[in-house]
């Protein structure tokens, strides 16, 4: 199983980025995946959540309307589209693998919001 | 939302010995649905525990979960180098899932 990250950078206030992560090693479409971020020096904090088929999407509620989570299984590739964001937003974001427990971790994508 | 305190905050321990580390739900949770991680600085979380005693692939089996209702406990025993890290406990019965503040597991 190998999640590969890419997007994050430096933002201002109020901008927006997009979050991929690219999956192999399973069948992508079986599984559901999460979003789960680390402020700097802080504990960790789920953020949303999606399912195999993506019917189903589930928000952290600090983020609701302003995130948007989403996959395309045909490309084995997640997302978050990240929006209106703040300096609470700061921090290092992972994606992860649900198999009925949070199984395997991406390396992690850096977003900084600051002026 | 279930919070969870993790007790202590750091624990300075000695290669070699035990090392116990605890976390407190705010209400009673299924056993299914506790897990306990391992982050090293610089790198992404390691699940090491699931369902709150079984060890994921790679779990050494001197590390153990134990628990029930609102008390969790992560034991290390025979403490190697490669332990010291921060450990986070974690709930994840249904969003949002929750993690505890971490214990760093400091050589003594």
């Amino acid at each position: 199983v190998q999640l590969l990250q890419s997007g994050g950078g430096m933002v201002q206030p109020g901008g927006s980025l997009r979050l991929s992560c690219e999956a192999s090693g399973f069948s992508f479409s079986n599984f559901a995946m999460s979003w789960v971020r680390q402020a700097p020096g802080k504990s960790l904090e789920w953020v949303a959540a999606i399912t195999g088929s993506a019917g189903t999407t589930y928000y952290l509620d600090s983020v609701k309307g302003r995130f948007n989570i989403s996959r395309d299984n045909s490309k084995n590739t997640l997302y978050l589209q990240v929006a209106s964001l703040r300096a609470e937003d700061t921090g290092t974001y992972y994606c992860v693998r649900w198999n009925q427990k949070f199984e395997n971790w991406g390396q992690g994508s850096l977003i900084t919001v600051s002026p | 939302e279930i919070v969870l305190t993790q007790s202590p905050g750091t624990v300075s321990v000695s290669p070699g010995e035990r090392a116990i580390l605890s976390c407190r739900a705010s209400q009673s949770v299924d056993l299914s649905h506790v897990a306990w991680f391992q982050q090293k600085p610089g790198q992404a979380p390691r699940l090491l525990i699931y369902a709150t005693s079984t060890r994921a692939a790679g779990t050494p089996d001197r590390i153990s979960g134990s628990g029930s209702g609102t008390d969790f406990t992560l034991t290390i025993s025979r403490l190697e180098p490669e332990d010291f890290a921060v450990y986070y406990c974690q709930h994840y019965g249904g969003s949002p899932y929750t993690f505890g503040q971490g214990t760093k597991l400091d050589i003594k």
